[in-house]
């Protein structure tokens, strides 16, 4: 199985500035033929169900807003939310569909400093 | 719009069962697999395994073989999960979520199903 594994645990930062959160796969998860790879970042507010973010580790989900932008490729992604709202106060989880199981990250917590 | 609507909150005993209902609507059910996502209280997000809508057969994690089943009612564009043998453990959120057959990351989900176990 493909392990994810995510840094930090939990992040705060100040309204407007950066946050950044680290997600890495045990082994790649790049189909080179395709040059893609199977990486996507999910938004987990309190009591609700995730919500896509990003798909083939770097593709917006429609609707979703331009400060969120995810890159990596390969065991190394990011997920940088370029300036935080107090709306994306949540967990974030990377999750791996490059091969079954499709693993999860143990997510990270992002809170207002 | 696309909606994945679960059935509500379930309180059972250790050794009952559970069936939960996952009806989807606003696409073509056979079009998209359908994935089982567990999230037991205060933790992550974990992937149970998913069904193929057109032909009926399940994928499962390990971890949830046995006792855990994928079953669908295409007719009624729903989806089920069953847990049979129950216990304490197995209490959490349980979502049904749709994915894309050929990369299988998951674009809608259901509001999840709360599943409690407990004597």
């Amino acid at each position: 199985d493909i392990v994810m594994t995510q840094s930090p645990d939990s992040l705060a930062v100040s309204l407007g500035e950066r946050a950044t959160i680290n997600c890495m796969s045990s082994q790649s998860v790049l189909y080179s033929s395709k040059n893609k790879n199977y990486l996507a970042w999910y938004q987990q507010k309190p009591g609700q169900p995730p919500k896509l973010l990003i798909y083939w580790a770097s593709t917006r989900e429609s609707g979703v807003p331009d400060r969120f932008r995810g890159s990596g490729s390969g065991t190394d992604f990011t997920l940088t939310i370029s300036s935080l709202q107090a709306e994306d106060v949540a967990v974030y989880y990377c999750q791996q569909y490059y091969s079954s199981p499709f693993t999860f990250g143990p997510g990270t917590k992002v809170d207002i400093k | 719009q696309v909606q994945l609507v679960q059935s509500g909150s379930e309180l059972k005993k250790p050794g009952a069962s559970v069936k939960v209902s996952c009806k989807a609507s606003g696409y073509t059910f056979t079009s998209y697999a359908m994935n089982w996502v567990r999230q037991a209280p205060g933790q992550g997000l974990e992937w149970m395994g998913w069904i193929n809508t057109n032909t009926g057969n399940p994928t499962y994690a390990q971890g949830f073989t046995g006792r855990f089943v994928f079953s669908l009612d295409t007719s009624a564009s729903t989806a089920y999960l069953q847990i049979s043998s129950l216990k304490a453990e197995d209490t959490a959120v349980y979502y049904c979520a749709r994915g894309l057959y050929s990369s299988n990351w998951i674009d809608y989900w259901g509001q999840g199903t709360l599943v409690t176990v407990s004597s």
